[in-house]
């Protein structure tokens, strides 16, 4: 039982550049969501999930695409990477909805 | 939306010392919950706590969603604790289960 897991851990881009950070859970949890967070600040929730198929913005998602095809993978795409981008990435899952969230170990991106 | 404050914003203590850190919200809640940043970024679930009061070792948390706050309980205190601490709430006018972060208490426990 792996839990949450992100990839990759490190990431540098060029402005303008595409790439999509990974994120797989194997506890079978209906609920997926990515945050980012900045320096020294807390988390902004930029796209969610309740279930394969259903996705939706959060507070923050200029910017970014999502896709959910199977419960397990959430994945979240960046196209056209820009300066303003760079932060550290965290996904969650949750069973029932907000009730108990599991975060992965962030991806750290830094956009040049 | 719902706002979610927490304070004090940072705070610094011996090992030993005792520990309360406050969360405030602006409207009614459907749960709320405690994290734990460590200093290398990892978050740890603490507390799930919509209302009443939990305790985990040295670790308790109160939430009294009445009067719209959470408080976060740390005793004797080690060095271990030191990171930041999260309160995230789910409003309860929200459209989906989702989780507003508070801005964090950074403790710093020195030995």
């Amino acid at each position: 039982n792996a839990g949450v897991t992100q990839t990759p851990k490190f990431r540098i881009l060029k402005i303008g550049q595409s790439m999509t950070l990974q994120c797989t859970q194997d506890m079978n949890h209906n609920y997926m969501y990515w945050y980012r967070q900045d320096p020294g600040m807390g988390l902004k929730l930029i796209y969610y999930s309740v279930g394969a198929g259903i996705t939706d913005k959060g507070e923050v998602p200029n910017g970014y695409n999502v896709s959910r095809s199977t419960t397990e993978d959430f994945p979240l795409r960046l196209e056209l990477a820009a300066p303003s981008q760079t932060s550290v990435y965290f996904c969650a899952s949750s069973y029932k909805g907000a009730s108990g969230y599991t975060f992965g170990s962030g991806t750290r991106l830094t956009v040049v | 939306g719902i706002q979610v404050e927490q304070s004090p914003p940072d705070l610094i203590l011996q090992e030993g010392a005792n520990s309360t850190l406050r969360c405030n919200f602006s409207d009614s809640v459907n749960n709320l919950q405690w994290f734990h940043q460590n200093p290398w970024g990892q978050l740890i679930n603490l507390f799930y706590i919509p209302s009443g009061t939990k305790q985990n070792g040295r670790l308790s948390a109160t939430t009294v969603a009445t009067e719209r706050y959470s408080l976060l309980y740390i005793s004797s205190s080690q060095t271990t604790d030191s990171g930041v601490y999260f309160c995230a709430v789910e409003s309860r006018y929200s459209s989906a289960s989702k989780i507003i972060f508070g801005s964090g208490t950074r403790l710093s426990i020195r030995p």
